[in-house]
């Protein structure tokens, strides 16, 4: 079965600052791996995804997330975070295999303070 | 495109009554996809679909839940009788294909508050 963790409820960053939102997984096969971002009362909106290939993969709004099989993570980074950057952060897997649903972790909250 | 359409936004009722969400998946579509959001549980895989056809109904919490997709662009979650511990966002979400993308477009959801 797959599975995902995200180990921290909340991130706290002060503008400017680099910031690291944490993502592990677990599947059988070879992980399709996701991002996205919610704002309040909003649906989810992909940030970036990493599916084969390079290992450091970038998406919208100047986020990266790298790719580490050895540690089956898939932590997203900003080398400079934005007030407008703070919501609520989901990681999401699918195994490649398996044909099946993504399936999210528990969401961080990004709060980035001015 | 107008993207994931879900109705209602909101919706307040009472213990006991039936509630149904409609859902508008993206317009060539063939995959939708329930989500329930609460704080404790976080974004749970309720059902999917593709091509209209449920392929994965091993989260729907119990037979009080039922989802159906009659046509292509149209779908809806069912919640009958609804319990207190139904409040939640639900959410539907359309994709292309569960190919190598595997990226889903959500629809704004349908915030459910069962008194």
């Amino acid at each position: 079965a797959q599975s995902v963790a995200q180990p921290e409820d909340q991130v706290n960053v002060a503008e400017g600052n680099p910031l690291t939102v944490k993502c592990t997984y677990s599947v059988s096969g070879n992980p399709y791996l996701f991002w996205y971002v919610q704002y309040p009362n909003r649906g989810l909106q992909f940030l970036l995804k990493y599916i084969t290939g390079d290992n450091l993969v970038k998406g919208s709004y100047g986020f990266e997330a790298e790719f580490n099989k050895s540690q089956t993570s898939f932590h997203l980074k900003k080398p400079s975070a934005l007030v407008s950057d703070s919501a609520l952060y989901f990681c999401a897997v699918r195994d490649s295999g398996a044909g099946t649903a993504l399936i999210f972790g528990k969401g961080t909250t990004l709060s980035v303070s001015s | 495109d107008a993207g994931v359409i879900q109705s209602p936004r909101h919706e307040v009722t009472e213990m006991g009554q039936e509630v149904t969400l409609r859902c508008k998946p993206i317009s060539g579509h063939d995959y939708l996809f329930w989500y329930r959001q609460t704080m404790m549980r976080g974004l749970e895989l309720l059902i999917y679909f593709n091509n209209n056809v449920p392929i994965d109904d091993s989260g729907m919490p119990e037979d009080r839940f039922s989802a159906k997709m009659p046509n292509a662009s149209f779908s809806t979650l069912k919640i009958q009788p609804s319990e207190p511990r139904d409040s939640a966002v639900y959410f539907c979400a359309s994709t292309l294909g569960l190919g190598d993308t595997g990226e889903l477009f959500f629809g704004e959801g349908s915030r459910l508050t069962v008194l």
